[in-house]
This record gives C-alpha cells, structure tokens and sequence, in this order.
C-alpha cells in the first residue's frame, strides 16, 4: 500500500528565509505526488505535483517541490518566504491500486515569523 | 476561489437529528469524494463516486449515506450522528477528460459539523 510521510509537525523559518517542508512516499509503480495548503478553517488548495518528468516542479505562490527518486522524497521549497505562508502543508500520494483517491501525509505547520 | 461549492459551511446538530451535506461543482468533473477531516489531521478518504456511481465506500457507518444525484451534485446525509463525529467534512471533484490522468483534487471549502 502506498504512503506519505512528513516528518516535521511544524517548520519554523525567518520571513525572507527559504522555507523547505519534508516529505517522504512509498509506493509500488511510478509515483503521483502533491502539494495541498490549508488555510484555518479552509479547505486544501492545490499547490504542485509530479507526474513525470523535471525533477524540480514549480506550483503556485512561488512553491516548487523537488523530486528525488532514490531518496523516495518530494520535498516543498520556496527560495523567500512571507509571513502569509503560514498555514498547514500536507504531501499527498495517488493511490497506485486504480482507486483513485488521494492519500495525504499527516500534515506540517508553517510558521513564519516576521 | 474554489469551484467546489459546499454548504452550509457550519452545522449544528443534535444526535437524532437528521441534516445534509450538499456540494456541487461545475467543472464537468465526473468523480466526486468526501473526505472527513478532524482538527489538526490529515483528510480522511469517505466515499468516491465515479460517473454517478459509488466506487469506494471506506467501511463508513451507514448513519452517513452519499448520493449523487447528478455529475455536478453530492450529497451527504447524517442521521444518528455521534459527538465523535464533528469534523470538517470536505467535498472533492477529479477531472476525467482526455488526456493523461493526473490525479489532483479539487477541494471545497468544507462544511465544519458539530454534534451536540
């Protein structure tokens, strides 16, 4: 069965700082991965994904994610980040058994501070 | 902005109350999701409906019960809720056009449930 792991509960970083926020995945087959941001009380809001192809893909807000095969990661990255960043990330992995569902990390919270 | 619309985005009920959940979307997207989502966790996968037909059910309890009316409409009816059962219950739609699949959801805002 496929997983995702993120080992941090919260990330800390410095307004203007570069922010990474960590994910690791297991599945059997070739890899779907994403990005979803959630805001308090909000829903998830899309942010990136790797399907195949550049290693390095780049979202929405200035988010890029790096993927990494033999380290099984897809870390979330943004070079200068804002204090309107702060939210909750969570890495998500399509289900590889033709299910069709998503099934997400359990979430790391952004803390920017200004 | 969201293309999911759910409503209503709070509701408070008593344990033998009966309500609903209603999510629509207009993006020609043919499979629908409910996810449960408790503060401070991941999403929890509900129910799929896939053209109109219900594909995955996640060993939900039957006080829960999705209906699909349409391709554009989901619905989520509660009778004999729990206190345990207060979530955020979030509507999803997955585009099925031509093309590559990719996978992404799209997310409604969440309808936030409490019972009393």
């Amino acid at each position: 069965a496929q997983s995702v792991a993120q080992p941090e509960d919260q990330v800390n970083v410095a307004e203007g700082n570069p922010l990474t926020v960590k994910c690791t995945y297991s599945v059997s087959g070739n890899p779907y991965l994403f990005w979803y941001v959630q805001y308090p009380n909000r829903g998830l809001q899309f942010l990136l994904k790797y399907i195949t192809g550049d290693n390095l893909v780049k979202g929405s807000y200035g988010f890029e994610a790096e993927f990494n095969k033999s380290q099984t990661s897809f870390h979330l990255k943004k070079p200068s980040a804002l204090v309107s960043d702060s939210a909750l990330y969570f890495c998500a992995v399509r289900d590889g058994t033709g299910r069709r569902a998503l099934t997400f990390g359990s979430g790391t919270r952004l803390q920017v501070q200004p | 902005d969201t293309e999911v619309t759910q409503t209503p985005k709070h509701l408070v009920m008593g344990m033998t109350n009966k309500k609903s959940l209603k999510c629509e979307q207009h993006m020609g997207h043919r499979a629908m999701y409910w996810y449960k989502q408790k503060a401070k966790k991941p999403p929890e996968l509900m129910f799929v409906y896939s053209y109109e037909k219900l594909s995955i059910n996640e060993s939900v309890p039957s006080r829960f019960s999705p209906e699909c009316p349409n391709s554009s409409l989901l619905n989520l009816h509660l009778h004999a809720l729990q206190p345990e059962d207060s979530a955020l219950y979030l509507c999803a739609s997955r585009g099925s056009k031509a093309g590559p699949y990719t996978g992404e959801l799209f997310f409604g805002e969440g309808s936030r449930l409490t019972v009393l």
